[in-house]
């Protein structure tokens, strides 16, 4: 069965320190893997995703297929990174549809 | 820039009332999702729809049904609200085959007593 887990609920860091939510997958195909995050008071927003291979605030994100994982790491937390993160998995066989993880609340203190 | 618009805000509702959450989209998108998210839970997928007059089971439907009558418009519905259904609600679209990008509402919060 198709799966996303966030294994940490809550990540706290110090400022400048480095941050890695953690994201493992399960899925029998190739799978499309994206982060989404939701600041306190917005919606819930695109914040990457693997197959672009881009850096968006600082975060990169890499598909490790052997482990089966695709954590979301910056080197230098910022106070303005406190936020709820979702993973979240592409399932093709069901019309692309979305499942998400549990979500992990980073908080940085300054 | 997408608009996702959920008719309201907060919703506090009693049991056994039959409940309509709205969800409206300006982008013209094919697309359309409704989540609920929980604390621990994460984001649920209730239903969804490719297409005008069109929809899908999610992973938890039960005790929901959709309706999507017009392209722009999604709405859900709780036939009879139970207590179990508080939760935060989100309404999503997206374009393309596939959906590249989820954009989402801001969300209904909803209470059920």
């Amino acid at each position: 069965a198709q799966r996303v887990t966030q294994p940490e609920k809550l990540l706290s860091v110090f400022k400048g320190a480095p941050v890695e939510l953690k994201c493992n997958y399960s899925y029998s195909g190739s799978p499309e893997l994206f982060w989404y995050v939701q600041y306190s008071r917005q919606r819930l927003q695109l914040l990457l995703r693997h197959i672009s291979r881009e850096s968006i605030k600082g975060f990169t994100a890499d598909l490790n297929k052997g482990e089966t994982s695709f954590h979301l790491k910056k080197p230098f937390a910022q106070e303005e990174d406190s936020a709820m993160y979702y993973c979240a998995l592409r399932v093709y066989n069901q019309g692309g549809k979305l499942i998400f993880g549990q979500g992990t609340e980073l908080s940085v203190k300054p | 820039d997408v608009k996702v618009t959920q008719s309201s805000r907060y919703l506090v509702k009693r049991t056994g009332e039959k409940v309509f959450l709205e969800c409206v989209q300006d982008m013209d998108h094919e697309n359309m999702f409704w989540y609920r998210q929980d604390p621990g839970l994460g984001l649920r997928l209730i239903y969804f729809s490719y297409d005008v007059k069109m929809k899908e089971k999610g992973d938890i439907p039960e005790g929901y049904s959709v309706s999507r009558e017009k392209k722009e418009r999604f709405s859900l519905i709780l036939e009879s609200a139970s207590t179990n259904q508080t939760s935060m609600y989100l309404c999503a679209s997206s374009s393309g085959t596939l959906g590249e990008k989820l954009f989402f509402g801001s969300g209904t919060q909803l209470s059920v007593l």
